[in-house]
């Protein structure tokens, strides 16, 4: 099945520091998704994109959709201490079709 | 609005047992989808149902099957148990699974097998 590689695998920050991270698929998607899971619970949507070239923001928090369709970036600016956990990156391409294919996720620490 | 409810949150079963969890979609909801979460395959589907019917399968064997009810709440059943499906188990809801709908988890079951 189609991949996505999801990177940095982990990132330590200070607080208030800017965090980037992306995902690419050698297929394209029809929609990308970022969620964020924290221990104990089940990922919690953030942002939700549909069209390439895309820039959608929800916060503090910037997503992009990139135009081959095949790569999406999420920005975390100003990181504070609750912004610890895990981000995944997901991708649909197929209308009705739920299957979802995940990143293996990003695991954010913040240093106060 | 009350969010995807799991239950049980935590079970322990041993090897060669049965095990059914169970997923109550958001009010509205059609779309159930069950997903298995280990630190070393990370998210992988298992399937979909909508309208009582399964729509998509993952590639996982046939021990692992489901099954959706009329008000929509859905059931994972997993036969057999092995000490590799220790796992968290998290299914999410859509509204008809269609693009644009995205999906909205439940908190997970997680399963150990002894």
């Amino acid at each position: 099945g189609q991949q996505l590689n999801q990177s940095p695998q982990s990132m330590f920050i200070q607080e208030g520091e800017d965090v980037s991270m992306n995902c690419t698929s050698s297929s394209i998607f029809n929609t990308w998704l970022w969620y964020k899971q924290e221990p104990g619970e089940g990922p919690v949507l953030l942002i939700a994109l549909y069209k390439a070239g895309e820039l959608t923001s929800n916060g503090r928090l910037t997503a992009q959709f990139g135009i081959t369709r095949k790569d999406s970036f999420l920005n975390i600016s100003a990181s504070i201490p609750s912004d610890v956990g895990i981000y995944f990156c997901a991708g649909q391409n197929k209308r009705g079709n739920n299957d979802m294919r995940f990143g293996a996720g990003t695991r954010l620490t913040v240093k106060p | 609005k009350a969010g995807v409810t799991q239950t049980p949150r935590y079970l322990i079963k041993t090897r060669g047992q049965q095990v059914t969890l169970s997923c109550s979609p958001i009010s509205g909801h059609r779309s159930v989808s069950w997903y298995q979460q280990t630190p070393g395959q990370g998210l992988q589907f298992l399937f979909e149902y909508f309208s009582e019917t399964q729509r998509n399968k993952g590639n996982f064997p046939g021990r692992f099957s489901g099954r959706q009810f009329s008000n929509s709440r859905s059931e994972m059943n997993v036969s057999t148990l092995e000490l590799g499906d220790s796992a968290l188990y998290l299914c999410a809801s859509s509204l008809t699974g269609n693009l644009g709908q995205p999906q909205h988890f439940g908190d997970g079951t997680r399963l150990s097998i002894l």
